[in-house]
């Protein structure tokens, strides 16, 4: 089945202490992305991947870090987590076109205390 | 700056009769939009997209308006279901770059 997993689905964590988030594809799709969602702000972009070792900032990238070392996997890295970075993350990818549609992973909902 | 919005953050609807979810853009080099929709617990699931070359594009009980005057884009869902119930959001990319700008979501609930 086509799809794009992420783990952990939920997690509670400290200020401070570092935390990833993982996020693996298996439709050989080139573009990787990760966003989040708050209420009243939508779905905002952090960092994007148009391929292997490519990457670049979204939206609202600060505070966090991304890898793309292998095509399927997009791993979202938190180095130092505040608490306005509790929020709710997707990871997604598509096939190369632009106009290609996102999937969507089940979301990772993140707590930092 | 939201450059793409959702005035409306929730709507209900009777079974059977139309739901429209609308949204509007600002930046006019938008030039392809999607719509999503989101159950709880679920990540967003592509619904129908539309490329600004078309005014209309329909896929089985959902058809996509864009109106480029009115940098305005709607949903119609006709019959709405109660399976429907779903927060909806629009999308607005741009050819060649690499990214979509999300609006902030509706929220539909259609009433059995």
């Amino acid at each position: 089945e086509a799809q794009v997993t992420q783990n952990p689905r939920y997690l509670i964590t400290v200020t401070g202490k570092k935390l990833t988030v993982t996020c693996s594809q298996n439709m050989n799709h080139e573009y990787m992305s990760w966003y989040r969602q708050d209420p009243g702000l939508g779905l905002r972009q952090i960092y994007y991947s148009m391929n292997v070792e490519v990457t670049d900032k979204g939206d609202v990238p600060e505070g966090y870090k991304v890898s793309r070392k292998e095509k399927r996997n997009f791993p979202l890295i938190l180095e130092s987590p505040s608490p306005n970075q509790t929020s709710l993350y997707f990871c997604a990818s598509r096939a190369g076109g632009y106009n290609s549609p996102l999937h969507f992973g089940n979301g990772t909902r993140l707590t930092v205390t | 700056d939201q450059q793409v919005k959702q005035n409306s953050p929730s709507l209900s609807v009777q079974e059977g009769r139309i739901s429209i979810l609308n949204c509007d853009y600002t930046n006019s080099m938008f030039d392809y939009f999607l719509w999503y929709k989101k159950y709880p617990a679920e990540g967003p699931t592509f619904l129908i997209s539309i490329s600004s070359i078309k005014d209309k594009n329909e896929d089985g009980r959902f058809t996509v308006f864009l109106n480029k005057s009115a940098k305005h884009l709607s949903l119609h869902i006709v019959p709405s279901q109660p399976g429907d119930s779903a927060v909806y959001f629009c999308a607005a990319g741009i050819s060649g770059t690499y990214k979509y700008i999300f609006g902030t979501g509706t929220r539909l609930k259609v009433l059995a």
